[in-house]
């Protein structure tokens, strides 16, 4: 199993530049989700999904979009990068017990920079 | 999920057990704790999880009060690995979309 994968793993936008953050996972969990990270802060929930077709947002969702047509890939868009952005993301699955998120796997992280 | 309060940091000797407590005096009957750690910048790491008895595996133990609104991770011989943030969370155990929120966590220094 790779377990999580994120890609890329650094990149640098300029702003108003638009991409896409790659999540996969091989493990057939239902539950994904992305987190960022700013320095020296705990991780903030931007999205997250409970199954192919199925999202919601979390803490801070603007700016961002999701779209889950696998099981397997949950893609994070911006669709206009702001310096406000630049952070560490992560992505992350887990099985669904009795609809309960269990342990979380975390994906190693993208380190994103807007200038 | 209910909110979770942690100390900020702590010290530890290496080889010295570890207890990293957390409040989570809002806690409702059916929210299970969690615990994580996040290693320099990587992804945070699954520990352990419990309810009301506490929990022991090949990495950690959780004590957990008799009346659920704190509990503590202890780490029984640290070393310089366990160096880390460590959150604790609580999560519902059952029905609906799960928002899993992260605090900022007890960043935990082990000391040669």
């Amino acid at each position: 199993n790779a377990g999580v994968t994120q890609t890329p793993k650094f990149q640098v936008l300029k702003t108003g530049q638009s991409m896409t953050l790659q999540c996969a996972q091989d493990m057939n969990h239902e539950y994904m989700s992305w987190y960022r990270q700013d320095p020296g802060m705990g991780l903030r929930l931007i999205h997250y999904s409970v199954g192919a077709g199925i999202t919601d947002q979390g803490e801070v969702p603007n700016g961002y979009n999701v779209s889950r047509s696998t099981t397997e890939d949950f893609p994070l868009r911006l669709l206009s990068a702001a310096p406000s952005q630049t952070s560490v993301y992560f992505c992350a699955s887990s099985y669904l017990y009795l609809g309960r998120v269990h342990e979380q796997y975390f994906g190693p992280g993208t380190r994103l920079t807007v200038t | 999920d209910a909110k979770t309060t942690q100390p900020p940091s702590m010290d530890c000797a290496e080889g010295r057990a570890a207890n990293l407590p957390c409040n989570h005096s809002t806690i409702s009957g059916n929210e299970y704790v969690y615990w994580y750690r996040q290693i320099h910048s990587q992804g945070p790491q699954y520990i352990i999880h419990g309810l009301k008895n506490n929990e022991t595996n090949e990495m950690a133990s959780l004590i957990i009060t008799e009346d659920r609104k704190s509990s503590t991770l202890i780490l029984p011989h640290a070393t310089l690995r366990d160096t880390a943030v460590y959150y604790c969370i609580v999560r519902a155990a059952s029905g609906g979309y799960q928002k899993v929120t992260f605090g900022t966590g007890t960043k935990l220094q082990v000391i040669p």
